[in-house]
């Protein structure tokens, strides 16, 4: 089982926009940013936005992240048929001294 | 640019050692950052293994930390992670990436499978 808490499946229909959760506790999320992966099976995993809200050169700015409290948020806007992909989130755990993850969003685009 | 590559056993046997090496090019082993494996089981989530500095200093997860090893080859820019007593449990895709803070990794390496199985 995951630290941080994602649900399992999101989807969109092309051009809608999703918002994926990440829900962690004061020791990680709480305490610090969080970053955000694209994962397609087979291929390495991409960090997608880094810093809770910021975007790596190169990443549409349809992607966007924030964070309130102990949760955080990716939202894809103008969804499209490329973003059909794994969707992780990360942070620092001050408990476990090291980084945790959630256990991804498979996103799917109908 | 940056890139990562595992290699190493597809297959180890039950209770033996599971052996991995990422070589890193178009950077240095010896810039100021931390080097890190991860690993995902099949349909499961990333589990951070551990990592190691420049130094050779390690941080490695609790719950694997008896039997990790992360070390440092200089020479030949790469980085290796040794998982002792292995059981089909370890048996996941295993990735390693460059630290840039934290939880930030980037960039990362394809990933390869490790299967244990007799």
């Amino acid at each position: 089982q995951s630290v941080l808490t994602q649900p399992p499946s999101a989807s969109g229909t092309p051009g809608q926009r999703v918002t994926i959760s990440c829900s962690g506790t004061s020791s990680n999320i709480g305490s610090y940013t969080v970053n955000w992966y694209q994962h397609l099976p087979g291929t390495a995993p991409k960090l997608l936005v880094y810093s809770t809200n910021q975007r790596p050169s190169g990443v549409p700015d349809r992607f966007s992240g924030s964070k309130s409290g102990t949760s955080a948020s990716l939202a894809i806007s103008g969804l499209q048929s490329e973003d059909e992909a794994d969707y992780y989130c990360a942070a620092w755990d001050d408990s476990l001294n090291g980084p945790v993850f959630g256990g991804g969003t498979k996103l799917t685009v109908l | 640019q940056v890139q990562l590559q595992e290699s190493g056993p597809g297959l180890v046997r039950p209770s033996g050692t599971l052996s991995l090496t990422c070589v890193v090019s178009g950077d240095s082993i010896s810039s100021n950052n931390w080097w890190i494996w991860v690993r995902q089981p099949p349909g499961k989530g990333l589990e951070w293994i551990g990592e190691v500095y420049r130094s050779g200093s390690t941080n490695c997860n609790p719950s694997l930390k008896s039997r990790v090893a992360i070390s440092i080859d200089k020479s030949k820019n790469q980085f290796s992670l040794n998982l002792t007593s292995v059981t089909a449990a370890d048996t996941a895709v295993y990735y390693c990436a460059k630290v840039l803070s934290g939880s930030r990794f980037d960039p990362w390496g394809q990933g390869t499978l490790v299967t244990v199985s007799s």
